[in-house]
């Protein structure tokens, strides 16, 4: 199946700094997604991408499809303590002509943010 | 409230001792999908429904199974437990249409197999 390499694994920065992640797959997906995840609770939603080239922000974040539909990149903006968590991107294939399909999630990226 | 419900969020059981991990959504959703989380290996699909008695496989099916009956609720199985099934479990839903694509996650479910 296809394979997505998240990086970095983890990253510790000062509150304030500004955090970029990305992803990477050897086979194209329809669809980049990118989620949090909080110690204890399910990962949450952050941003969807569905066109190659898709620039989207979601209040400090921002998130983009790459062009080949190979990779997708995540940047968060003067971060703060409550950005502490686990982000994972998501690719998702359509098979057929259905809507959904596999969703594949890259190995995740920790964050720390020291105060 | 919308929310996607798994029961029990934490079970400890014995090799090949038959269980079920019951999820529920209450937003109508057409799409179910359950996974497991590993540390280092990220979220691993194990099934996933399109709808009402359709089921496919995800990258990690073997030693699971699951049913559609009801819109609602989509249960995972192990018929015969091990220990590389000890894990964390996620069931998710969403529904068709722009953004909405998984959009809900379970709370999860810690497993282990002793």
């Amino acid at each position: 199946g296809q394979q997505l390499n998240q990086s970095p694994q983890s990253m510790f920065i000062q509150e304030g700094e500004d955090v970029s992640m990305n992803c990477t797959s050897s086979s194209i997906f329809n669809t980049w997604l990118w989620y949090k995840q909080d110690p204890g609770e399910g990962p949450v939603l952050l941003i969807a991408l569905y066109k190659a080239g898709e620039l989207t922000s979601n209040g400090r974040l921002t998130a983009q499809f790459g062009i080949t539909r190979k990779d997708s990149f995540l940047n968060i903006s003067a971060s703060i303590p409550s950005d502490v968590g686990i982000y994972f991107c998501a690719g998702q294939l359509y098979p057929g002509g259905t809507s959904y399909g596999k969703l594949t999630f890259g190995q995740g990226t920790i964050l720390t943010v020291h105060p | 409230e919308a929310q996607v419900t798994q029961n029990p969020r934490y079970l400890i059981t014995v090799t090949g001792k038959k269980l079920t991990v019951t999820c529920s959504q209450n937003m109508n959703h057409e799409y179910m999908s359950w996974y497991r989380q590993d540390p280092g290996l990220g979220l691993r699909q194990i099934y996933y429904s399109m709808n009402v008695e359709v089921t496919d496989k995800g990258d990690v099916p073997e030693g699971y199974k699951v049913s559609r009956k009801e819109k609602r609720n989509f249960p995972l199985i192990l018929e015969s437990p091990s220990p590389n099934q000890t894990s964390l479990y996620f069931c998710a839903s969403g529904q068709e249409g722009l953004g909405d694509t998984e959009a809900f996650f379970g709370q999860g479910t810690r497993l282990t197999v002793v």
